[in-house]
């Protein structure tokens, strides 16, 4: 069964770093692309990044280009990332995801870790 | 990398249909048969309902169905359950390599 466990979340000044993990169990870890998806305090989803397979590929959100890192270790299953810079508005509920049937969806989503960007 | 367009709200009683659209650009939506739908119930991961816009994974009720038509992606539910109310999300894979969500829209069931 697949499982997903973000964690890394807190309260951080703006300005200031975090960096969110996310273990991953129950799949070929290192075999899907991975996901990190946010939903702000009263909004919809946001997909932030994605890190292919091997992690030779790494595309972001316009909204954390320069700021967020997204890595991974499959040598432990865990996918990373890390965020500089905050900013007030990337206060967030942060998600994991990876495919299941469609390597263009997300079948699999972890239950969050929550990020607030406050002074 | 705007969100694609879906109402804010709908709402119908229980057996009727619904249909959510969810609009964006041949950039996106109207360029890749890539668009997924979520619904997410508050305090739950948001679960996958539709994937390559028609698709079904296993074990999502055939009540949900998906088509594209041009630039606009639709979800429609028929025979409306009271357990269908939730937040709708579309996806759609992009041109740039990165995936956007539309705004998302609330499903009311009267």
């Amino acid at each position: 069964q697949v499982h997903l466990v973000e964690s890394g979340g807190g309260v951080v000044q703006p300005g200031r770093s975090l960096r969110l993990s996310c273990a991953a169990s129950g799949f070929t870890f290192a075999s899907n692309a991975m996901h990190w998806v946010r939903q702000a305090p009263g909004k919809g989803l946001e997909w932030v990044a994605v890190i292919s397979y091997d992690g030779s590929s790494k595309y972001y959100a316009d909204s954390v280009k320069g700021r967020f890192t997204i890595s991974r270790d499959n040598s432990k299953d865990t996918l990373y990332v890390q965020m500089n810079s905050l900013r007030v508005e990337d206060t967030a509920l942060y998600y994991c995801a990876t495919k299941g049937v469609s390597g263009f969806a997300w079948d699999y989503w972890g239950q969050g870790t929550q990020v607030t960007v406050s002074s | 990398q705007s969100a694609l367009t879906q109402p804010a709200s709908v709402s119908g009683s229980p057996g009727q249909p619904i249909t959510i659209s969810c609009t964006g650009t041949s950039s996106n939506v109207g360029g890749y048969d890539y668009v997924s739908w979520y619904q997410h119930h508050p305090g739950k991961a948001p679960k996958l309902i539709i994937y390559d816009v028609s698709k079904r994974p296993s074990g999502v009720s055939a009540r949900f169905s998906g088509s594209k038509s041009g630039n606009t992606a639709s979800l429609t539910i028929s025979g409306l359950q009271a357990e269908d109310e939730a937040d709708y999300y579309c996806c759609s894979y992009t041109s740039s390599r990165t995936w956007v969500f539309g705004g998302g829209t609330k499903l009311t069931v009267l």
